[in-house]
């Protein structure tokens, strides 16, 4: 079975600075897709960036980007230039074919102003 | 245009007693998810409709759980003689198909706390 871990319960950056939040997963899998998640307090949960397993580039989409290793199942997400509107929970999740999304336990992301 | 909605947001409901939860997919979409989230914890998938086929119902945690989406648009979820560990938030997700790429487009959730 695959699962996902986030081994950081909790992080915290400045505003303006840049922040990583770690992801792992495991799987015996080749075909698959990996997530990262927002979710506001008591808000919805929100797509922030994706990536195919099969492409090698990482993702980007704006100021978020993704530092995909395959051969370490590590699907890193990094912040550039932090805002407070980033303050959120955040989760790792990954997707097979069946389509059922596999959640980690998620980070807390703390921005300071 | 409109996102997944659910009803109620909130339920209280005493031990023993059933509930349906009610799930208003985004027009269109094939593809439809259940998930609990535990309080500070990851969603954990119920179950999956294509249209109105249950195509994965493992995640279900016991038969006192039914789901069904006889017409391939709405959906509810059904917890029968409710326990206290069924106190969650419970995540209903679309998307226009369910492999792939595809993204999952979640509604606010259906908090339940069971007395």
């Amino acid at each position: 079975a695959q699962t996902v871990t986030q081994s950081q319960p909790e992080m915290s950056v400045q505003e303006a600075e840049t922040v990583t939040l770690s992801c792992t997963y495991d799987t015996s899998e080749s075909d698959y897709y990996l997530f990262w998640y927002k979710q506001p307090p008591s808000r919805q949960m929100i797509l922030v960036i994706r990536q195919e397993a099969y492409k090698q580039q990482n993702a980007t989409e704006n100021r978020f980007s993704v530092n995909f290793q395959k051969a370490a199942k590590s699907f890193s997400l990094k912040i550039s230039d932090s805002q407070l509107g980033d303050a959120a929970m955040y989760f790792c999740a990954y997707k097979s074919n069946t389509g059922k999304l596999i959640f980690g336990q998620g980070t807390t992301l703390q921005v300071k102003p | 245009g409109a996102g997944v909605s659910q009803s109620p947001r909130y339920k209280v409901a005493k031990r023993g007693q059933d509930v349906a939860l009610r799930c208003d997919p985004i027009s269109g979409h094939v593809s439809l998810f259940w998930y609990q989230q535990a309080l500070g914890q990851g969603p954990e998938f119920l179950t999956y409709f294509q249209n109105e086929a249950q195509l994965d119902k493992s995640g279900l945690p016991s038969d006192r759980f039914f789901a069904e989406r006889p017409e391939g648009s709405v959906s509810t979820l059904k917890i029968q003689r409710t326990q206290q560990e069924d106190s969650a938030v419970y995540l209903c997700a679309s998307s226009l198909e369910g492999g792939g790429l595809y993204e999952q487009y979640f509604g606010p959730g259906t908090r339940l706390t069971v007395t």
